[in-house]
């Protein structure tokens, strides 16, 4: 079964909007972490935004947001005030509480931002 | 901030030979590698977890004869492609992790291999 579910495989998005890419997850594990990563074409792995299972608040970094919905194991994030560099694709990853803290990868979405 | 640093950023290689690929930290000890293998518009595939001084430990489906991994110090992990074939080309990646917090993983900026 699928633990990362990223739904969209690509998106277009206008300049300046707002865009929110979907994340759920699934764990039986009480304590986890979940990220978001972004991989412009260059291939490097960007870290963007990091969400604990125990955190009371939802993730904020910059523009980036984390729409934490525990009970529903959403995970959304969610970019304000697009920019064309924005344009990439982005990974919403989970790491369980145990082991050797590897993570478990979304399929991804591809953002694009249109000027 | 944490480094990783990967070299060769791309190679070409002929059918036949082998290839390394390293991943150096530059300025942390890199407890855990993890190291991936991506296709064109594809998410990331972990290959194999490493920890220093201990043998890799490999997912199923990836031939440990072939995927040669050695992290035999904290802040070098290698992965070396043995008798490399076409189906070998692909993205490859390392990430390093540090601790189990948010900023647990430092990856490096990927090898792309193309097998001639």
């Amino acid at each position: 079964a699928q633990k990362i579910t990223q739904t969209q495989p690509g998106m277009f998005v206008q300049e300046k909007e707002a865009v929110t890419l979907d994340c759920t997850y699934d764990t039986s594990d009480p304590s986890y972490g979940l990220f978001w990563y972004k991989q412009p074409s260059s291939g490097e792995m960007i870290f963007l935004i990091y969400q604990g299972s125990y955190d009371q608040q939802n993730a904020t970094e910059g523009r980036y947001s984390l729409n934490f919905q525990k009970a529903r194991k959403s995970a959304n994030l969610v970019i304000s005030a697009s920019q064309l560099g924005d344009s990439a694709m982005y990974f919403c990853a989970m790491r369980e509480g145990g082991g050797n803290y590897q993570l478990i990868w979304g399929a991804g979405t591809k953002l694009i931002i249109k000027p | 901030g944490a480094v990783v640093s990967q070299h060769p950023s791309r190679v070409i290689c002929k059918s036949g030979t082998s290839v390394k690929i390293e991943c150096r930290s530059l300025d942390f000890q890199a407890t855990t590698m993890f190291w991936y293998r991506q296709f064109p518009k594809q998410s990331l595939m972990l290959m194999a977890t490493s920890n220093e001084g201990s043998k890799a430990t490999y997912e199923q489906g990836v031939e440990k004869d072939k995927f040669l991994i050695n992290h035999a110090s904290l802040t070098l992990s290698t992965l070396t492609v043995t008798s490399a074939h076409p189906e070998d080309s692909s993205f490859y990646i390392c990430s390093a992790s540090r601790a189990s917090g948010k900023y647990g993983y430092t990856f490096g900026s990927g090898t792309r291999l193309t097998v001639v």
